[in-house]
């Protein structure tokens, strides 16, 4: 069965440093998620991505965040200047068309600012 | 936006008993309904789905429940199974946004 994969699985970093989350969604797959979910709470939407741009983004996608496919096969998460407040498990999703569809989740990567 | 609400937070049921989750909504323009199953450490998975031209939808020993006038929708699990342990989220989506907003989970422990 074919998974979307994240890397790294765990990533621990400084306050105030950057951090690249990456993805490999489902390789016939055309819309891409980043989600998160910290600790114990429910999973919340950050932004979709469609045609090589953001088609959808949530309030806490705010200006620290930003999306790219640098190639075919990749779909990364960058946040510019981590807060401790985004330590979180991040997932990427990806769907082969939009609408009332289920995702497919990848595995996460945890993140911990200290 | 939509606000969705999941209860109960934790539930506790013996091997082969019945659980049942319950989610309401808030958006009337809500018509898809995912749940998903999230084991310890792993990612959440879809494991039923209904639409809001359905009233039930049944697979196995899961089934779906959806009220669109209550506004709610529930996931039942008969003769659960320890393997069934984890955490569920429900999930409402509209159909202009097509971005699911997921309740809070529910973490359902089955005592063999």
């Amino acid at each position: 069965e074919p998974e979307v994969t994240q890397t790294p699985s765990h990533q621990v970093t400084q306050m105030g440093q950057e951090v690249i989350l990456r993805c490999v969604p489902i390789s016939n797959h055309l819309y891409f998620y980043w989600y998160r979910q910290i600790l114990g709470q429910k999973v919340e939407f950050l932004v979709s991505f469609y045609n090589n741009e953001i088609s959808e983004k949530s309030e806490i996608f705010d200006d620290q965040f930003s999306v790219e496919r640098p190639d075919g096969s990749n779909f990364t998460l960058k946040i510019r200047s981590t807060k401790l407040e985004d330590s979180a498990m991040y997932f990427c999703a990806s769907s082969t068309k939009t609408g009332n569809y289920g995702y497919t989740f990848g595995s996460g990567t945890r993140l911990t600012v200290v | 936006g939509e606000n969705v609400e999941q209860h109960p937070s934790t539930l506790s049921v013996q091997e082969g008993d019945s659980a049942v989750i319950k989610c309401t909504y808030s958006d009337s323009a809500s018509n898809y309904f995912p749940w998903y199953k999230q084991e310890l450490g792993k990612r959440p998975q879809l494991i039923i789905d209904i639409r809001s031209n359905v009233g039930e939808k049944k697979d196995q020993r899961i089934a779906v429940t959806l009220n669109k006038t209550a506004k709610h929708f529930s996931l039942h699990i008969t003769e659960t199974q320890p393997e069934d342990s984890a955490v569920y989220f429900c999930a409402a989506q509209t159909g202009g946004s097509y971005i699911p907003t997921f309740g809070r989970g529910t973490s359902l422990i089955v005592h063999p």
